[in-house]
């Protein structure tokens, strides 16, 4: 299926570890996304990566670490995993161009920090 | 203030209904807009992109008023799979603003 697939969809961990999120995306777009959905809903950029290359990084502390080994994969790593990261986290990617391009979005990986 | 406001609702309506959402945004150079519908515990999926002349897709009309900052959602004869949040979209450059979305709730 073509698609953009994220790994885990469920994570619950201890705070204080470090853990990682993967997204995969087989639409051939150059452009991908990471989102934070807190309690309240609300989704927010968190940063963007062009080609391999990060063109948006919102204001998230240093603890979360985008990688993006190719333009197929942007990898979300986060470090002393704190309670007010618990939230939901979604992978998005876009096709290259200007204009009213539309964002295909993975399923979201729910992160639970205890 | 949010760059995108909306009405969190929920708008609770029964099947058959027509219901409007509205939104406002606020950062002028926005360039193009776009209304999202998320389903429960599922992520956001394009409903429709938001034109100034408006546009219309089935029982879905679209408006966007860029002198007053506002952009519309129309939907009629609703289904109870309507039933779902509707997020209003504002694109800068690269970046999508998400506003809070509004739920919406068809009832039998």
């Amino acid at each position: 299926d073509t698609a953009v697939s994220q790994t885990p969809k469920y994570l619950v961990t201890q705070m204080g570890n470090d853990k990682s999120i993967k997204c995969e995306q087989n639409l051939g777009h150059d452009t991908m996304y990471w989102y934070k959905q807190d309690s309240k809903k609300f989704l927010k950029i968190m940063f963007s990566y062009n080609n391999k290359e990060l063109i948006i990084n919102e204001t998230v502390p240093n603890r979360f670490s985008p990688k993006s080994p190719d333009k197929a994969h942007l990898n979300l790593h986060i470090n002393s995993l704190e309670l007010g990261d618990s939230a939901v986290y979604f992978c998005a990617s876009s096709p290259p161009g200007q204009g009213r391009n539309e964002q295909f979005f993975g399923p979201g990986t729910r992160l639970t920090v205890l | 203030r949010k760059e995108v406001e909306q009405d969190p609702g929920p708008f609770n309506v029964p099947e058959g209904a027509t219901v409007a959402f509205n939104c406002t945004y606020s950062n002028s150079a926005s360039q193009s807009f776009f209304w999202y519908r998320q389903d429960c515990r599922k992520e956001p999926k394009l409903l429709m992109s938001v034109y100034s002349s408006g546009n219309e897709d089935g029982r879905f009309t679209a408006q966007l008023n860029r002198a007053s900052q506002y952009i519309s959602l129309l939907i009629r004869d609703s289904k109870l799979s309507d039933s779902a949040t509707y997020l209003c979209v504002a694109r800068t450059g690269n970046m999508l603003t998400f506003g809070g979305g509004t739920r919406l709730m068809v009832k039998p």
